[in-house]
């Protein structure tokens, strides 16, 4: 089945220290790209977001995302993880002749002050 | 200005009850979509409305139903509310195509 896998349930980091968030899809041709952020008690934000264009996309607070058709990718990154980052990461694909959002299954994030 | 609102925020039911949860879009987005969220996973695709038309359904069973209003707001009826119905109920808007706009969600637990 098509699907959307982000590889890390959980991930622990320290502050400061470097992340990267991995997405997998499994849809051909022209997707869309999403990550959203759901910090604590709050409700899903888009982090980035990517269309088309250059696949190194920057997005608010830091993180920053590449896209690599050739791998089926959207990982997340951010060089230096800050506490206030702890927060529930999605990413979410629009397929192709689409309108609705296809999600992974989050990854949880919490760094240690 | 203001985002996405849903309402209730929380809503206690039980099984073999109706329920109706409402969502009023970002001023001037038309598309309205539903989605379920179950703990620890990630959001599900319900409904899709754009222009009061039905653009997209998801994997669910008829219990579930939708509708948008001429001012673009939209509820989402589940009827025969079944223990597995209780969720984050998530409501995004969007101009058209593309990014999704989410509210606060509803959170329904069904007894």
């Amino acid at each position: 089945a098509q699907s959307v896998s982000q590889h890390n349930h959980h991930v622990i980091l320290s502050e400061a220290a470097s992340l990267e968030l991995g997405c997998n899809y499994s849809y051909g041709g022209t997707v869309n790209l999403f990550w959203y952020v759901q910090y604590p008690g709050q409700h899903l934000q888009l982090l980035l977001k990517y269309f088309s264009g250059d696949p190194l996309v920057k997005g608010i607070k830091g993180f920053e995302a590449e896209f690599i058709k050739s791998k089926f990718s959207f990982n997340l990154r951010k060089p230096s993880v800050q506490w206030s980052d702890t927060a529930e990461y999605f990413c979410a694909v629009i397929p192709p002749s689409n309108y609705q959002l296809i999600w992974g299954a989050g990854t949880k994030l919490i760094i240690k002050p | 200005d203001a985002g996405v609102t849903q309402s209730p925020t929380h809503l206690i039911k039980t099984r073999g009850q109706q329920v109706t949860l409402r969502c009023s879009p970002i001023s001037g987005h038309k598309s309205v979509s539903w989605y379920q969220q179950v703990l620890g996973q990630g959001p599900q695709f319900i409904f899709q409305y754009y222009e009061k038309e039905e653009r997209g359904r998801g994997n669910f069973p008829d219990r579930f139903s939708a509708r948008q209003f001429p001012n673009y707001s939209s509820e989402l009826n589940v009827n025969a509310l079944l223990l597995g119905d209780s969720a984050l109920y998530l409501c995004a808007s969007s101009p058209g195509t593309g990014t999704q706009y989410f509210g606060p969600g509803t959170r329904l637990t069904v007894l």
